[in-house]
């Protein structure tokens, strides 16, 4: 069965520090991994996405994340944290071996501290 | 144009009564969701149609019925709504490789 964990309830950084959110998963064909944000009152809007390739991944308003296959996580990270950055972000997989179903982890909520 | 579209975005009504959200895409995916997030905002998968035909069907109350006219629509209809069934609920498309294109939500209140 698929599943994902984001081990972090919440993360503090301060602007314009580095910033990391951390995702880990579990399927049992190839993963199709994803990124998301949710502010307030909103829907997801999508961030990034690894099916193939690069293992880092690069994507909207300045994230990336690394594939790590040997440590099976999928590490969110933005090398210079805005305010604007302090939001709801979720991890998700996707088991490439032809399920439709997209799980998502828990959510880690960002706050960057001006 | 918004891409993935859903109707009402809020509903308030009581318990026992019956309700429906309506989601609309116009991105030309094939394969449609609902997604339940809760107090926590914690998401889960409820249902999925590809092109019409029930893909995935979570382990949720038969009150729950979800109907896709076609597969640019899916509805979600609850009957005998709970308390319980207070959420935010998601519409979502995807194409057969890609990422999930979201609703803006839909919050139901069960008073």
């Amino acid at each position: 069965a698929q599943s994902v964990a984001q081990p972090e309830d919440q993360v503090n950084v301060a602007e314009g520090n580095p910033l990391t959110v951390k995702c880990t998963y579990s399927v049992s064909g190839n993963p199709y991994l994803f990124w998301y944000v949710q502010y307030p009152n909103r829907g997801l809007q999508f961030l990034l996405k690894y099916i193939t390739g690069d293992n880092l991944v690069k994507g909207s308003y300045g994230f990336e994340a690394e594939f790590n296959k040997s440590q099976t996580s999928f590490h969110l990270k933005k090398p210079s944290a805005l305010v604007s950055d302090s939001a709801l972000y979720f991890c998700a997989v996707r088991d490439g071996a032809g399920t439709y179903k997209y799980i998502f982890g828990t959510g880690t909520r960002l706050k960057v501290l001006a | 144009d918004t891409a993935v579209s859903q109707t009402p975005k809020y509903l308030v009504t009581q318990m026992g009564n019956d309700k429906s959200i309506k989601c609309e895409q116009n991105l030309g995916h094939d394969t449609m969701y609902w997604y339940k997030q809760d107090s926590k905002k914690f998401l889960k998968i409820m249902f999925s149609y590809n092109n019409k035909e029930l893909i995935i069907n979570e382990t949720v109350p038969n009150r729950f019925s979800p109907k896709s006219p076609d597969k640019a629509h899916l509805n979600l209809h609850i009957n005998s709504l709970e308390l319980g069934d207070s959420a935010v609920y998601f519409c979502a498309s995807s194409s057969s490789l890609g990422e999930l294109f979201f609703g803006e939500g839909s919050r139901l209140t069960v008073l």
